[in-house]
């Protein structure tokens, strides 16, 4: 997804509990997409990442979820803790392009 | 041991002058690359270089130039800094020769502040 020059989405979420943090791409021949996780401070940190020729992959208390059909993407957090708190991005890059287009990112707020 | 470090964290300075970031990476990586963060928190990429060949260069002023005078190192000079320009620069690097990635990993940021 590209920005449109909105204000940055904000989640807030009790510790423990599992988010979810959604992402609409916009181009269909993309085939590759990351999710990054950017503390305050910081520059962005890569978390997990997805190939288009796949439908799920799981990380360490992460999933990301792909739905080619709708263009949708998700990041999964189970157990969220404080250090979850961040900005987390989106970003997909089409095969032979090294170009990244990062989506407008969400705030994610754990709650203690 | 940081894998992509960047000089200065803070830059503060005058319109109209000139000014340079630095950008080293001890990655063994092929691909470099420069990203402007505005206080939106959106990334855009500006430039790529691969293998200090230009390989990006989105819609940036020419007052932007970046310089790669090895394939561990991109720098980016800006002349004529203006407010606009205030913003985080970060450089990120990317793949390794003979085993190209598509993972992007990120130096720790440039906060630019034009006054």
């Amino acid at each position: 997804g590209e920005s449109v020059g909105l204000h940055l989405p904000t989640l807030s979420v009790q510790e423990g509990d599992n988010s979810i943090i959604n992402c609409a791409y916009s181009n269909s021949a993309s085939d590759y997409f990351i999710w990054y996780k950017q503390e305050s401070g910081k520059g962005p940190q890569f978390i997990i990442d997805i190939r288009s020729n796949m439908d799920k992959r799981q990380g360490q208390r992460v999933t990301v979820l792909l739905n080619k059909t709708v263009k949708h993407l998700s990041l999964q957090i189970a157990a969220t803790q404080p250090g979850d708190s961040a900005v987390y991005f989106c970003a997909e890059k089409m095969r032979g392009n090294e170009k990244l287009t990062f989506g407008t990112g969400t705030r994610l707020t754990i709650i203690p | 041991d940081t894998a992509v470090s960047q000089t200065p964290k803070y830059l503060v300075t005058q319109m109209g002058n000139d000014k340079s970031i630095k950008c080293e990476q001890n990655l063994g990586h092929d691909t470099m690359y420069w990203y402007k963060q505005d206080s939106k928190k959106f990334l855009k990429i500006m430039f790529s270089y691969n293998n200090k060949e230009l390989i990006i260069n989105e819609t940036v002023p020419n007052r932007f130039s970046p310089k790669s005078p090895d394939k561990a190192h991109l720098n980016l000079h800006i002349n004529s800094l203006e407010l606009g320009d205030s913003a985080v620069y970060f450089c990120a690097s990317s793949g390794l020769a003979g085993a190209p990635t598509d993972t992007q990993y990120f130096g720790p940021g440039t906060r630019l502040t034009v006054l």
